[in-house]
């Protein structure tokens, strides 16, 4: 299986901040990354698909980058409702596989 | 409205069994590709298993021979059957919808609001 990293896996950070998130694959995935943000008690949300194409309805503050192996997710200017847990997942092979996650907190 | 809703979930013994049930409604379960993922309390997302619009089934190895994904095209269901249950097994349980299949996978778009598994004596 694909194994995928995330650093930090703790952030904490202000309103206002711009803020990276960085995802490792243990193999080239090219661009088959996905990100999504998950808040407590609630479902995954998507965010950016094929590493870098924002989903329909999501701010434009998020954006995404990377192929290959090093991917990364970019918050310009971080909102009070940007505080969530955010998870990268491959999908180049059919047994996907999710980061452990990166936790944005209030600083 | 597009939209999944799990239901089934629940306190089962070791070793019992139990189905959830995913209903969709705005779009055909049959022509997509649908996900099982499931998140153990504290933890993160673990995908469990898939099935293609083709119907060909995927599993995670800590489930495989143990779960079955199947669906049913006249009720636009999704199901899980989950037998031999292990006290790993507890989570909240989500199914998903995969729009389009860019690789051998796919970014999940639209996700039930989960429901929850617990496996305990």
């Amino acid at each position: 299986d694909i194994q995928m990293t995330q650093s930090p896996s703790t952030l904490s950070a202000s309103v206002g901040d711009r803020v990276t998130i960085t995802c490792r694959a243990s193999q080239s995935i090219s661009s088959w990354l996905a990100w999504y943000q998950q808040k407590p008690g609630k479902a995954p949300n998507l965010l950016i698909y094929d590493a870098s194409s924002l989903e329909s309805g999501v701010p434009s503050r998020f954006s995404g980058s990377g192929s290959g192996t090093e991917f990364t997710l970019t918050i310009s200017s971080l909102q009070p409702d940007d505080f969530a847990t955010y998870y990268c997942q491959q999908y180049k092979s059919y047994s996907i596989t999710f980061g452990p996650g990166s936790k944005v907190d209030i600083k | 409205e597009v939209q999944l809703v799990e239901t089934g979930g629940g306190l089962i013994q070791p070793g019992g069994s139990l189905t959830l049930s995913c209903a969709a409604s705005g779009f055909t379960v049959s022509r997509t590709y649908m996900t099982w993922v499931r998140q153990a309390p504290g933890k993160g997302l673990e995908w469990v298993s898939v099935i293609y619009s083709g119907g060909s089934t995927y599993y995670a190895a800590s489930v495989k021979g143990r779960f079955t994904v199947s669906r049913d095209n006249s009720k636009n269901m999704l199901y899980l059957q989950m037998n031999s249950l292990r006290p790993e097994d507890t989570a909240v349980y989500y199914c998903a919808r995969c729009p389009y299949v860019a690789a051998a996978g796919g970014a999940f778009d639209i996700w039930g609001q989960g429901t929850m598994v617990t496996v305990s004596p």
